[in-house]
C-alpha cells in the first residue's frame, strides 16, 4: 500500500535550534518525494522535492531509499519557519497525484 | 498572474442539501486535481483531470460526488446530497501539461461545513 507517515503532529523548538521533521513512506517502486508547507493564512505551497536536491529557506531533505525516509532538516530554526509541513509522494506513471502524510505543525519559539 | 482560485471560501449547508464548489486553475494548466482534508486526517486525493477528461477518479468517496471540467478550464465539484462526514476543506491544484511530476499549485481551499 502507498502511505506517507509523519509521526509527529506537533514539533516545538526554540529559535536557533536544529529541527528535523520526520517522514517515512511505503511505496513499491521509485516514488518522487515532496515537502509542502502551509504558513498561517496562506495556501499550501511546494517547499522542496527530492529530485531537485536543493536547499530552500535553509531546509534540506535527503531521500533514503534503504530506510524509506525523507526527513526535512534545518540547522537553525527561525520564527518564520512556524507552519504546517506536509510530506507527500507521487508514484511513477500515476498522473502526478499526491499522497500526503498527516502533517507536522512546527512551532518555533523566540 | 493569478493563482488557483476557489469559490466559495466557506460554505455551511444542512445535511441533505446540495453544494457546488468551483475551482479556476492557472491559465494554461491542463492538469487539475481535487483533494480534501477531513478534520484530523490527512489531505486525500479525490480526482485528476487532464483538460476535460477524468484521468483518475479513484479517490472519489462515493457517487454523491460529481466532478466536471467542461471545456477543460474551470472545474466544479458537486456534493449531492451532503452528509455530515463530507465536512472538511476541499483543495484544488493545477499543474502544467504533461504527465507526472510538475509542481502543483494549490488554491486556498473551500471549507465545507455540513450541519
Amino acid at each position: 500500500a502507498q502511505r506517507v507517515t509523519q509521526p509527529e503532529k506537533l514539533l516545538s523548538v526554540f529559535k536557533g535550534a536544529p529541527v528535523e521533521l520526520k517522514c517515512n513512506y511505503s511505496y513499491s517502486g521509485s516514488p518522487e518525494l515532496f515537502w509542502y508547507v502551509q504558513y498561517s493564512r496562506q495556501r499550501l505551497q511546494l517547499l522542496l522535492r527530492h529530485i531537485s536536491r536543493e536547499s530552500i529557506k535553509g531546509f534540506t531533505a535527503d531521500l533514503n531509499k534503504g530506510e524509506t525516509s525523507f526527513h526535512l532538516k534545518k540547522p537553525f530554526a527561525q520564527e518564520e519557519d512556524s507552519a504546517m509541513y506536509y510530506c507527500a509522494l507521487s508514484g511513477y506513471n500515476q498522473g502526478g497525484k499526491l499522497i500526503f502524510g498527516q502533517g507536522t505543525e512546527l512551532s518555533v519559539k523566540p | 498572474e493569478a493563482g488557483v482560485t476557489q469559490f466559495p471560501s466557506h460554505s455551511v449547508i444542512e445535511k441533505g442539501q446540495t453544494v457546488t464548489l468551483r475551482c479556476d486553475p492557472i491559465s494554461g494548466h491542463d492538469n487539475l486535481y481535487w483533494y480534501r482534508r477531513v478534520m484530523g486526517k490527512e489531505i486525500k486525493f479525490l480526482l485528476h483531470f487532464v483538460k476535460e477528461s477524468k484521468q483518475d477518479e479513484s479517490g472519489m468517496p462515493n457517487n454523491r460526488f460529481l466532478a466536471e471540467r467542461t471545456g477543460g478550464t474551470y472545474s466544479t465539484l458537486k456534493v449531492q446530497p451532503a452528509e455530515l462526514e463530507d465536512s472538511g476543506v476541499y483543495f484544488c491544484a493545477s499543474s502544467q501539461e504533461g504527465q507526472g511530476q510538475y509542481e502543483q499549485y494549490f488554491g486556498p481551499g473551500t471549507r465545507l461545513t455540513v450541519t
